[in-house]
């Protein structure tokens, strides 16, 4: 099992503000990924990474940016914070060796006021 | 795109009483995973099915990956208070490579004591 952690858990902030959603994972995975989840619902893919360098946009359209710059370090960053943003954010890792199974990190809740 | 119809959407229960709940596609998947989801918290996987027809269990919980590749159950027998939680079902399809993942749109889960 993967230990992957994100940082903070929750955020409240105000409009127009920039911030940087923290994930990090200690297992060596390559393949990284950020899903955005709204209560009770399910996960929609909004950006993922296969290693260092490699960043791709996933199925749901989303504002924010990431970067892969080291390989245990995926950041999420939102230029300018709306309430629309307001949502749950969960980052996970995958091993290029295994299978499909990804480890999700606890993630961050996230409420733009 | 690939989408997963899981069903029932919620489910109240009594403790000791056995769950089931399943997921369909109208196409065929690769991989079939089970997570739990718990209030604040990222998805946990439970099981991970990577052969058509594979029955596999963890616990008091069973799954298994239809003969067909468009569909699993999964199982939990015994049902405590602490099975509390959103069950997603996930699973990778041939189209879209083996690196995202599509998601159920869960079963809430609850238990009464």
């Amino acid at each position: 099992e993967a230990d992957i952690y994100q940082t903070p858990r929750y955020l409240v902030i105000g409009t127009g503000k920039k911030i940087t959603l923290e994930c990090s994972q200690t297992m060596g995975h390559d393949k990284m990924y950020w899903y955005q989840q709204d209560p009770g619902m399910e996960l929609h893919l909004i950006h993922y990474s296969y290693g260092v360098n490699s960043t791709e946009k996933g199925d749901l359209s989303s504002e924010s940016t990431v970067s892969r710059i080291r390989t245990e370090h995926f950041p999420l960053t939102l230029e300018s914070a709306r309430p629309s943003h307001t949502s749950q954010y969960l980052c996970a890792s995958k091993s290029d060796l295994s299978t499909d199974t990804q480890y999700f990190g606890p993630g961050t809740r996230l409420t733009v006021l | 795109g690939q989408q997963l119809n899981q069903s029932p959407q919620s489910m109240f229960i009594q403790e000791g009483e056995d769950v089931s709940m399943n997921c369909t596609s109208s196409s065929i998947f690769n991989t079939w995973l089970w997570y739990k989801q718990e209030p604040g918290e990222g998805p946990v996987l439970l099981i991970a099915l990577y052969k058509a027809g594979e029955l596999t269990s963890n616990g008091r919980l069973t799954a298994q990956f239809g003969i067909t590749r468009k569909d699993s159950f999964l199982n939990i027998s015994a049902s405590i208070p602490s099975d509390v939680g959103i069950y997603f079902c996930a699973g990778t399809a041939p189209r879209g490579g083996s690196e995202k993942l599509v998601f159920g749109k869960g079963t809430k889960l609850t238990v009464n004591p």
